[in-house]
């Protein structure tokens, strides 16, 4: 069984870099697209970006100029850094493996399984 | 940027049929998911690929697809359904994704 656990700082002050790491276990980071996803308190989903092991990495637009993401294949880690972060920010974070399958034409990609979530409030 | 719009609440009696609908321009070629979010849970997914049920999610879920819209049937409702679903999709690129505005399942 697949599972992921997120883990780190739960406040972060304006302007600082918001850091998050995914632990995986059941799985190897080897294959699929490891994924960042956040959720503002009572809003949407919005996706974040992945990162695949071939170093094949893709973010959202509006926020590529603030993320990066890695992978540490030695601890089965996957990290998020979002640097200069406001109040906007504020949101749960979750991190999921992305399914990805290509059939000749089409190409289908999810998320399946989501880690638990961790709240983290940008707050001075 | 692309969005997929869904309706922002459904209510239904228990046993009855509830649909909700998603709509994004790029969804004739893109494939959809539907994901159920309960409070304080993550989301889990209960279709994928518009129309395929992952091993462990109930019959009574079914998906649809026709045109610029997807539908996420659940059949015979039950009190555990009610929750919040999301549907997600990519945008005509096929490589940036995008999740629907979200549908809260009221169970009467």
């Amino acid at each position: 069984q697949v599972q992921l656990q997120e883990s780190g700082p739960r406040l972060v002050k304006p302007s600082e870099t918001l850091s998050l790491t995914c632990t995986v276990s059941g799985d190897s980071l080897n294959d699929n697209y490891w994924t960042w996803i956040r959720q503002p308190a009572g809003k949407g989903l919005e996706w974040i970006g992945h990162i695949y092991i071939s170093g094949n990495i893709n973010y959202d637009p509006s926020l590529k100029s603030r993320v990066s993401m890695s992978v540490d294949t030695s601890k089965n880690q996957f990290s998020l850094n979002l640097t200069s972060v406001t109040a906007a920010d504020t949101a749960v974070y979750y991190c999921a493996r992305g399914l990805d399958i290509v059939t000749g034409y089409y190409r289908a990609h999810w998320f399946d399984p989501w880690g638990q979530g961790t709240l983290v409030t940008v707050s001075s | 940027s692309y969005e997929l719009t869904q309706p922002p609440s459904v209510s239904v009696s228990p046993g009855q049929t509830a649909r909700i609908i998603c709509s994004g321009d790029a969804l004739p070629k893109q494939y959809a998911y539907w994901y159920q979010q309960k409070p304080g849970q993550a989301p889990v997914v209960v279709i994928y690929k518009d129309t395929e049920r992952p091993s462990g999610i109930p019959e009574r879920f079914s998906g649809s697809s026709s045109g610029t819209t997807v539908t996420l049937t659940i059949s015979g409702v039950q009190a555990e359904d009610e929750a919040d679903y999301f549907c997600q999709s990519a945008d005509s690129s096929g490589y940036l994704y995008v999740f629907g505005t979200g549908t809260k399942v009221t169970v009467l």
